[in-house]
């Protein structure tokens, strides 16, 4: 069964950083597409980052030259450095990973981290 | 960048009832691409549907998907009382490579 569990989320001054983990079961996650995806408090699904398995990484236009994604093969575990939070980046994060078979949707989720820019 | 605009925002409906979700693109997309997600208050998303009409493993068969082009649609052929939920579509493309619509609310009439 696979397992995506996330955590590092927390309350952090505008500013600040944080440094959110995923660590996965049943799951491999040097060998499939990893991402992180967001859901603002009340609102919808937006799309932040993807790790794929060459290492090529993207990143939303709200969150690039900020948030770097990353992955430990040795510890099955995909990474988000944050840094230079934002009020507007207090979300609730979520892990997931996305089908590398050519359909390119999130095929698993984790069960989420807050994190909370406020001061 | 592609933006999903779906509708209506919020579908009020019977249970046994059927419903019917939309999802419109800005620019033509591939059907490969696009997918339907599911999510219950305090749940993480869910995967439904993806290149356009495939179900995921698990997903019952009242749940179908369909279209091409710029049209979308997730029906649910007889909404059962689990079905009450958020719904997102979602598209990859070039840049950004994932984008999701703002979602559907179905709630209990």
């Amino acid at each position: 069964e696979v397992q995506l569990v996330e955590s590092g989320g927390g309350l952090v001054q505008p500013g600040g950083s944080l440094r959110l983990s995923c660590a996965a079961s049943g799951f491999t996650v040097n060998s499939n597409y990893m991402s992180w995806v967001r859901q603002l408090p009340g609102k919808g699904l937006e799309w932040v980052s993807v790790i794929y398995t060459a290492g090529s990484t993207y990143y939303a236009d709200s969150v690039k030259g900020r948030f770097t994604i990353s992955r430990d093969n040795s510890k099955n575990t995909v990474y988000l450095q944050m840094n230079s939070l934002r009020p507007e980046d207090t979300a609730l994060y979520y892990c997931a990973g996305v089908d590398s078979s050519g359909w390119y949707c999130f095929d698993y989720w984790g069960q989420g981290t807050l994190v909370t820019v406020s001061s | 960048e592609i933006v999903l605009t779906q509708s209506p925002g919020t579908l009020s409906l019977s249970p046994g009832e059927r419903a019917t979700l939309s999802c419109r693109a800005s620019q033509s997309i591939s059907s490969t691409y696009l997918a339907w997600y599911q999510q219950k208050p305090g749940q993480a998303p869910r995967l439904l549907i993806y290149g356009a009409s495939t179900r995921a493993t698990g997903i019952p068969d009242r749940f179908s998907g369909s279209g091409s082009g710029t049209d979308f649609t997730l029906t649910i052929s007889r909404l059962e009382p689990e079905d009450f939920a958020v719904y997102y579509c979602q598209q990859y493309g070039s840049s950004p490579p994932y984008t999701f619509g703002q979602g559907t609310k179905l709630e209990i009439k």
